[in-house]
């Protein structure tokens, strides 16, 4: 099974500050992987998927990077709606889907 | 619109199973994989298993293996997932998701996601 680590757990940043969130693979998962925003009380809501491309209605200000083990989520200028958890999904090793464990965007 | 709605929430004992349904609504049912999620409270995201509704085959993820059972009516564009023998540590929320295409196939994210069922195991 392939193991997602998200770090940090938690990440402090001020509004209108860029946040940086990192994501590895415990072996290449190519360019399959999605980030995915949740928010107290709500279904999570997908975000980015082939690490970099942003799903439909997501604000130009949230961007992917990376490919193999390493990615990185970038939100530029960070808005109060964008506080809450964010997590990574490899979707390549099918028929086997794993999930980071979460990082926690939270107003500084 | 299109989206994913999921039966109500359940209260089980230790021990016994629970069965959450989860409806598709304007888009072709069989065409796209249906996953299910949990999210124990305060936890992370925890893949389950899928199943493709246009042959019924499903994948579990290991821990759940013999455990959990997934199925389908295409004539309700309905998928279920019953859980069994079910502890403490089952109480959390399921999601039912939509994944990648049946036919022809195709492997990706989830795109979209239902409101979810919460259950509590509680003696």
């Amino acid at each position: 099974e392939i193991v997602m680590t998200q770090s940090p757990a938690t990440l402090s940043v001020s509004p209108g500050e860029r946040a940086t969130l990192s994501c590895r693979a415990s072996q290449s998962v190519s360019s399959s992987l999605a980030w995915y925003q949740q928010k107290p009380g709500q279904a999570p809501r997908l975000l980015i998927y082939g690490a970099s491309t942003r799903a439909t209605g997501i604000p130009a200000r949230f961007s992917g990077s990376g490919s193999g083990t390493e990615f990185t989520l970038t939100i530029s200028s960070l808005q109060f709606e964008d506080f809450a958890v964010y997590y990574c999904q490899q979707y390549n090793n099918w028929p086997v889907y794993t999930f980071g464990q979460g990082t926690k965007l939270e107003i500084k | 619109q299109v989206q994913l709605v999921q039966s109500g929430a359940e209260v089980k004992k230790p021990g016994a199973s629970v069965k959450v349904s989860c409806k598709a609504s304007e888009y072709n049912f069989i065409s796209f994989y249906i996953h299910w999620v949990r999210q124990a409270p305060g936890q992370g995201l925890e893949w389950m298993g899928w199943i493709n509704p246009y042959n019924g085959a499903t994948n579990s993820a290991q821990r759940f293996q013999g455990r959990v059972t997934m199925t389908r009516d295409t004539s309700l564009s309905t998928a279920s997932m019953e859980l069994s023998r079910l502890t403490y540590d089952d109480s959390a929320v399921y999601y039912c998701v939509r994944g990648g295409a049946t036919n022809p196939w195709r492997n990706w994210y989830f795109d979209l996601w239902g409101r979810g069922t919460l259950v509590t195991v509680s003696s």
